[in-house]
C-alpha cells in the first residue's frame, strides 16, 4: 500500500537556523510527490511539486526539496528560517498509476524560536 | 482567477442534525475532492468527484455523502451529526488529470454541540 510518512510531528529551529522537515514515501511505481504548508484556520497551501522533471524542486517562500529514489524520501529545506514559516507541513504522494487518490501525511509543526 | 471557495466558513450544529457544505472550485477544474481535518486522525479523505462520478471513495460511514453538479461545483452532506464529526473540512479542486495539483479552499469549521 501506497503511505507517507513524516517524521517529527513538531520541529522547532532559531531564527536564522536550517529548516529540515523529513518525509518518506512507499510507492511501487514513480511518484508525484507534493509539500504543502498550512496557516491557522486556512487551507492547504503548495510549496512545491515533484514530477520527475528534475530531483530537485524549487518552490515559494525559498524552500526547495530533494527527490531521492533510492531513499524514499523527500524532504524539504531552507537555508534560513523566517518567523513567518511557523505553520503546519504537509508531505504528500500521488502513485503515479491510475490512482487519482493523493495520500497525506500526518504534518509537522513548525515553530521558529526568535 | 478566483481560488477555491467554500461556504460557509463556519457552523455551529447539534448532534441528530444533518449539515450540508458548498464547494466552488476554480473556473475549469472539474475534480473536487473534500477532507476531513481533526487534530486526532489529521487529513482524511472522504472522497472525489470528477465530472459529477464519484471517482474515490475513502473510509467514511456512509452518513457523509456528496454530489457534483454541472458546474463542477461540490456539495457534502452529513446526517445524523455526532459530536465527533467536529472538524474543519477542505474541499480542494484540480483540473482532472492524476497529477494535477490540488488547490484548496479555506475550509468550513463545523462545530457540533
Amino acid at each position: 500500500a501506497q503511505s507517507v510518512t513524516q517524521l517529527g510531528s513538531h520541529v522547532s529551529v532559531s531564527e536564522g537556523a536550517l529548516v529540515l522537515l523529513r518525509c518518506n514515501y512507499s510507492s511501487s511505481v514513480p511518484p508525484y510527490l507534493f509539500w504543502y504548508v498550512q496557516y491557522p484556520n486556512q487551507g492547504l497551501q503548495l510549496l512545491l511539486k515533484y514530477t520527475s522533471a528534475a530531483t530537485l524542486v524549487k518552490g515559494i517562500n525559498g524552500f526547495e526539496a530533494e527527490f531521492k529514489k533510492s531513499e524514499t524520501s523527500f524532504h524539504l529545506t531552507k537555508p534560513s528560517a523566517h518567523m513567518s514559516d511557523a505553520a503546519e507541513y504537509f508531505c504528500a504522494v500521488i502513485p503515479g498509476s491510475s490512482a487519482s487518490k493523493i495520500i497525506f501525511g500526518s504534518g509537522t509543526r513548525l515553530s521558529i524560536r526568535p | 482567477k478566483a481560488g477555491v471557495t467554500q461556504t460557509p466558513r463556519y457552523l455551529i450544529k447539534t448532534r441528530g442534525q444533518q449539515v450540508t457544505l458548498s464547494c466552488s472550485p476554480i473556473s475549469g477544474h472539474r475534480s473536487v475532492s473534500w477532507y476531513q481535518q481533526t487534530p486526532g486522525q489529521g487529513l482524511q479523505f472522504l472522497f472525489e468527484y470528477f465530472s459529477e462520478t464519484q471517482r474515490n471513495k475513502g473510509n467514511f460511514p456512509g452518513r457523509f455523502s456528496g454530489r457534483q453538479f454541472s458546474n463542477s461545483r461540490s456539495e457534502m452532506n452529513v446526517s445524523t451529526l455526532e459530536l465527533g464529526d467536529s472538524a474543519l473540512y477542505l474541499c480542494a479542486s484540480r483540473p482532472g488529470q492524476v497529477a494535477d495539483t490540488q488547490y484548496f479552499g479555506p475550509g468550513t469549521r463545523l462545530t457540533v454541540l
